[in-house]
């Protein structure tokens, strides 16, 4: 059963830092890996797409890279804001998923201090 | 713009009682999902529905239903076999094919009174 796991659960940094987030999952047989944004008490806000046949995607101050083989994502956020206090989802779509149904991992909830 | 709007935005349900959430989207994705959020427990598939009039069961289906009579809809009723419902509600939509992403709406935040 696909696994995924976000460490740590809960991250604080002043502002102007870069942040870096982490995504395991235990099966590699998987379809992308999918970055969002959440708001307290708001839905999902897609950031990235990572397809498994790339290394990485960009947009702005964010990076995601993929280790399949390794089982790993990392988000990276460039010069830290407050406004990027949120919690931040990864999530995968396995091979052989029904329905190509996303499988989440727990989130780790970012506080940007000014 | 295109998007999945979802409502009410906050509902209240007493013992006993069905309700129905509504989402709505006009990206024309084929399938379209619900998932419910809980504290400590991350997001769960509770249906989803790859073409209309299909809908499959997810991982927590008991004490839900759903319908697909429009590409555009798929509402989710919390019938009152569904013992735990206080949540807060997502529904996502895609195309078909794994190379798109997800589009989640708003979402419902469901409280039993």
């Amino acid at each position: 059963k696909q696994e995924v796991t976000q460490i740590p659960a809960a991250l604080s940094v002043p502002e102007g830092e870069n942040l870096v987030l982490n995504c395991s999952f235990t099966d590699s047989a998987i379809y992308n890996l999918q970055w969002f944004r959440q708001d307290p008490g708001k839905g999902l806000t897609s950031l990235l797409l990572i397809q498994s046949s790339q290394r990485e995607q960009t947009s702005g101050r964010l990076n995601a890279s993929l280790d399949k083989s390794s089982g790993r994502s990392t988000l990276y956020i460039a010069a830290s804001q407050p406004g990027d206090s949120a919690t931040y989802l990864c999530a995968v779509i396995m091979i052989k998923a029904a329905g190509n149904k996303l499988t989440f991992g727990g989130g780790t909830r970012v506080l940007v201090k000014p | 713009d295109g998007g999945i709007t979802q409502s009410p935005k906050y509902l209240f349900r007493k013992e006993g009682q069905n309700v129905t959430l509504s989402c709505e989207q006009n990206l024309n994705h084929d399938a379209m999902y619900w998932y419910r959020q809980d504290p400590g427990q991350g997001l769960r598939l509770i249906y989803y529905s790859q073409i209309v009039n299909d809908f499959q069961k997810g991982d927590i289906a008991e004490g839900y239903s759903v319908s697909r009579e429009k590409k555009e809809s798929f509402p989710l009723t919390v019938t009152s076999a569904q013992k735990n419902p206080t949540a807060f509600y997502l529904c996502a939509s895609s195309y078909q094919g794994t190379e798109y992403g997800y589009t989640f709406g708003s979402g419902t935040r469901l409280t039993v009174v």
